[in-house]
C-alpha cells in the first residue's frame, strides 16, 4: 500500500479563519479522496479529488466551504473555509485503485475551532 | 435509505480470548465489503476485505465472514492481543466510494 502523510498533523484556529490540509502520497493514484470524522464518530465522505477537473462533492458538502485542488497524482489539498467550531474534526484523505474498491489513509489532521 | 450499521458499539474481551464484531448493511447491491482498525490518533488501517462472491476469507489471526441472505458481516480476531485494542469499522465499497459504519471500540482485557 501506499505511504500516505498529511499535513498539518493538527492545528488549533480561530472562528472565521480557513486552513489548507496536504495530503500526499509516495506514488501516483487515480483516486484520492477526502472524509470528516467528527468526534467519537465514523467517517464521512467530503468528495473525490478528481486529477485535472473540480472535485466531486457529497451530499451536505460544498465547494465554498471545503475547496479541494488536485494537481497531480501525488498531492490534493483540502481547505476549511471559514470556520466554525462545528468543523472541529478528524480530517482524512485516502488513496484508491480504480476498480479495486480498497481505500488506504492517511494519518489524518486533527482540527480544533475555537 | 443506505447503511452500513454495527449492533454493539463496544466489547470487551479477556487476553486470549476471541473476538466477534458485527456489521449489517441494507444495501443488497453492495460487493465489497472492507473490515479497518483504528487506533487512537490514527487513520484507520486495513485489515481484510471480501468480496460478495465469497461468504469467508481469513488473513493472519483474522476471519471476515459474508452472509449475503441476511445481509450481515462480521469480522473474527483470534487469540486477542492488547495490541488489538482499537475501534474497528466496516466499510461498504461502491463505485469506488467507501460508506462506514458506526464503529465498534474492541478493549481487551489483560
Amino acid at each position: 500500500s501506499a505511504v500516505i502523510s498529511q499535513k498539518p498533523s493538527r492545528d488549533i484556529c480561530q472562528r472565521g479563519t480557513s486552513l489548507t490540509i496536504q495530503c500526499q502520497v509516495d506514488s501516483q493514484v487515480t483516486m484520492m479522496f477526502w472524509y470528516r470524522q467528527q468526534p467519537g464518530q465514523s467517517l464521512t465522505l467530503i468528495a473525490t479529488a478528481n486529477q485535472g477537473s473540480e472535485a466531486t462533492y457529497e451530499s451536505g458538502f460544498v465547494i465554498d466551504k471545503f475547496p479541494i485542488s488536485r494537481p497531480n497524482l501525488t498531492f490534493s489539498t483540502l481547505t476549511v473555509s471559514n470556520m466554525s467550531p462545528e468543523d472541529s474534526s478528524i480530517y482524512l484523505c485516502s488513496v484508491g485503485v480504480a476498480g479495486q474498491g480498497t481505500q488506504y489513509f492517511g494519518p489524518g489532521t486533527r482540527l480544533t475551532v475555537l | 435509505g443506505e447503511s452500513v450499521g454495527l449492533h454493539l458499539p463496544t466489547l470487551s474481551v479477556q487476553e486470549g480470548d476471541n473476538s466477534i464484531i458485527n456489521c449489517a448493511y441494507s444495501n443488497s447491491a453492495s460487493d465489497y465489503f472492507i473490515w479497518y482498525k483504528q487506533e487512537s490518533g490514527k487513520g484507520p488501517q486495513f485489515i481484510i476485505d471480501i468480496r460478495s462472491n465469497m461468504d469467508k476469507r481469513q488473513g493472519q489471526r483474522v476471519t471476515v465472514l459474508l452472509n449475503k441472505t441476511v445481509k450481515h458481516l462480521s469480522l473474527q480476531i483470534a487469540a486477542t492481543q492488547p495490541g488489538d485494542s482499537a475501534v474497528y469499522f466496516c466499510a461498504e465499497s461502491r463505485n469506488e466510494k467507501l460508506t462506514f459504519g458506526t464503529g465498534t471500540r474492541l478493549t481487551i482485557i489483560p
